[in-house]
């Protein structure tokens, strides 16, 4: 199946800093990506729809201001959370699509001091 | 409002037996759906998927049912082996989009 990648795999940092997570596919192009939150033992959340060249699309209660996403090119998308709070601390996970099925990145652990 | 549901947190399946997960739906106009395992900090792996225009598509081990008319779709796992400890999520794309509703995951434990 399709290759998705992300990176970094892990971050800490402290509160009211910036975080960049990138979304890379690996062996194909996708000129569309998503992000999804995941809190411990809850589902994944689509947080917005990347797409390549143009604005994302967020889901309701998103905030776009603190989330920055861009989709630079049709093999990466990049998820910034901007003046991170411990409320952040998450699971990131990008995901892209080849035809009707999704392949996920491995996913980004974001901890919030 | 959630459009995607999977009624059973936990399961515990004697290895060798048959696991079967369940999923229900809202939404008729979901035309695909997918059953993703997922590991603790690690991103969901793609098990198997079925289209609306079927009813059942297997894989080995993995079969998908899904029942239209209940709007309710279940993942048999035969024979159940202990690597298939996980969580696992049904997830049903919208027809005309590319976004995917996920349920809220059945962690399965396999005992040996």
């Amino acid at each position: 199946g399709a290759v998705v990648s992300q990176h970094p795999s892990w971050v800490i940092c402290k509160s009211g800093t910036s975080v960049k997570i990138e979304c890379r596919s690996l062996d194909f192009q996708a000129t569309t990506m998503f992000w999804y939150r995941q809190f411990p033992k809850q589902s994944l959340m689509l947080m917005a729809t990347s797409n390549e060249g143009s604005k994302a699309t967020y889901e309701q209660g998103v905030e776009k201001d603190k989330f920055l996403i861009n989709h630079a090119s049709l093999t990466l998308s990049t998820l910034t959370v901007t003046s991170a709070h411990p409320e952040d601390s998450s699971f990131y996970i990008c995901s892209a699509n080849v035809y009707n099925e999704q392949f996920f990145g491995p996913g980004t652990r974001l901890t919030v001091l | 409002d959630q459009q995607v549901k999977q009624n059973s947190p936990s399961l515990s399946v004697q290895e060798g037996r048959i696991s079967i997960l369940n999923c229900d739906y809202t939404n008729s106009m979901f035309d695909y759906f997918l059953w993703y395992k997922k590991y603790p900090a690690e991103g969901p792996t793609f098990l198997i998927s079925i289209s609306s225009i079927k009813d059942k598509n297997e894989d080995g081990r993995f079969t998908v049912f899904l029942n239209k008319s209940a709007k309710h779709l279940s993942l048999h796992i035969v024979p159940s082996q202990p690597g298939d400890s996980a969580v696992y999520f049904c997830a049903a794309k919208d027809r005309g989009t590319y976004k995917y509703i996920f349920g809220t995951g059945t962690r399965l434990k396999v005992l040996a």
